[in-house]
This record gives structure tokens, sequence and C-alpha cells, in this order.
């Protein structure tokens, strides 16, 4: 099984800053990962795909990069509503797996 | 618009059943792979179980492998998990999911979910 690490666990930033987040993969998974938002009580969404595909009304502040076993979701510039916990997701041959998620906060 | 309506939580003994469904509405469903994945209370992501368009194939997690089957019915626009076996563990919101359009493996619709509750 493929184990994906995201870090950091938590990020503390402002409105207005810029977000990085990390994902990686124990083994190459090429340009196989999602990106997923999740907020309180809801559903998650998927925003990246094919590690910089922007889903169907995701806003350009969302950006996807990386390949093999490193990938980043970047948000240009922290709106309020971006304030919420994401995860990255991989498969491989029907194996798919979830990293456990970074928490963005407000700080 | 799309929907997934997902039914069948409850609270449920450790090693008993359950059997959840999922309704889905405003998409050719028999054109599209569905799966199921699960949260944990407070807790991360994680993958149970998928199907592709025409049933003929299944995928599990190794966490649910020989305890869940995953089925489906388009003739009736319907999902279904069944549950046997459950233990503890398995107490999480349950979403039923369909892939992004013309993928297989990424998840692109998802309901708001059933609560399962595995306790004695």
């Amino acid at each position: 099984e493929i184990v994906l690490t995201q870090s950091p666990a938590t990020l503390s930033l402002s409105p207005g800053e810029r977000a990085t987040l990390s994902c990686r993969a124990s083994l190459s998974v090429s340009r196989s990962l999602a990106w997923y938002q999740q907020k309180p009580g809801q559903a998650p969404r998927l925003l990246i795909y094919d590690a910089s595909n922007r889903a169907t009304g995701i806003p350009a502040r969302f950006s996807g990069s990386g390949s093999g076993t490193d990938f980043t979701l970047t948000i240009s510039s922290l709106e309020p509503e971006d304030f919420a916990v994401y995860y990255c997701q991989q498969h491989n041959n029907w194996q798919i797996t979830f990293g456990q998620g970074t928490r963005l906060e407000i700080k | 618009e799309v929907q997934l309506v997902e039914s069948g939580g409850g609270l449920v003994q450790p090693g008993g059943s359950l059997r959840l469904s999922c309704s889905a509405s405003g998409f050719a469903f028999s054109s599209y792979a569905m799966h199921w994945v699960r949260q944990a209370p407070g807790k991360g992501l994680e993958y149970v179980s998928g199907i592709v368009s025409y049933g003929g194939s299944t995928f599990y997690a190794d966490s649910v492998e020989g305890r869940f089957t995953i089925s489906r019915d388009n003739s009736l626009n319907n999902l279904f998990l069944q549950m046997s076996s459950l233990r503890a563990e398995d107490t999480a919101v349950y979403y039923c999911v369909r892939v992004l359009t013309g993928y297989y493996y990424y998840m692109g619709v998802w309901g708001k979910g059933t609560t399962v509750t595995v306790s004695s």
C-alpha cells in the first residue's frame, strides 16, 4: 500500500497570505494525485486532479504541482473561506489511499 | 443537479450487519464507477470500496476485505454496501462518491454521508 504523508499537520496563516501544503508518497504515483478540501460538517470537495488540473468551479488561486513522490498544493492568497482541512489522494491500480490531512487555520 | 443520497446508517452491535444504500440522480448512473469512502469521528478520510460502471469488477480496502460487499443496481440508480462482522473501528460517516467524469479514481461528487455506529 502506498502511504501518503502530508505536512505540516497544521498550518496557521492569515487571509491574504500564501499557503503551501505538501504531500509525499512512499512510492512513485506518477501524476495520479488529487487534492480535496473539507470544511466542518461538510463532505469533501475535489480541488485538483492529475496533480495540477483544477476541478470545475475551483478558483484560480488554487494550484497543484509535482510528480513522482512529491506534490504541493498552493493557495496564492488566502480567502476566509479557504480555512479548512485538505487531503491528498492517490490511486495505483485501484489501490486508493488518502493522506492524513493538513488543517489550515486562521492565525 | 447531480445528487447522491445515502441511507441505511444506524447503531449496530459488534458482529452485526448493516446495508447502506445510495440513491443517485441527475446523471447517467450506469456510466460511472462509484466508491464508498468513510471518516471516523474526528479522523481523516479512508477509502472503503469501489465498483466499475457495469458492476463486473469490485475493489476493497484491506480493512474491509471479506466483510463488506459493494454492489449496484443500474436499473434503479442505486449503490449498496453490505457490511457484516462489524467492529467498533467501522464506526464512521460513510460517503457515497461518484467519480470525476472520464476517470475511475478521483472522487468527483460526494453525498452528505450516513453515520454508522458500532457499539454494544
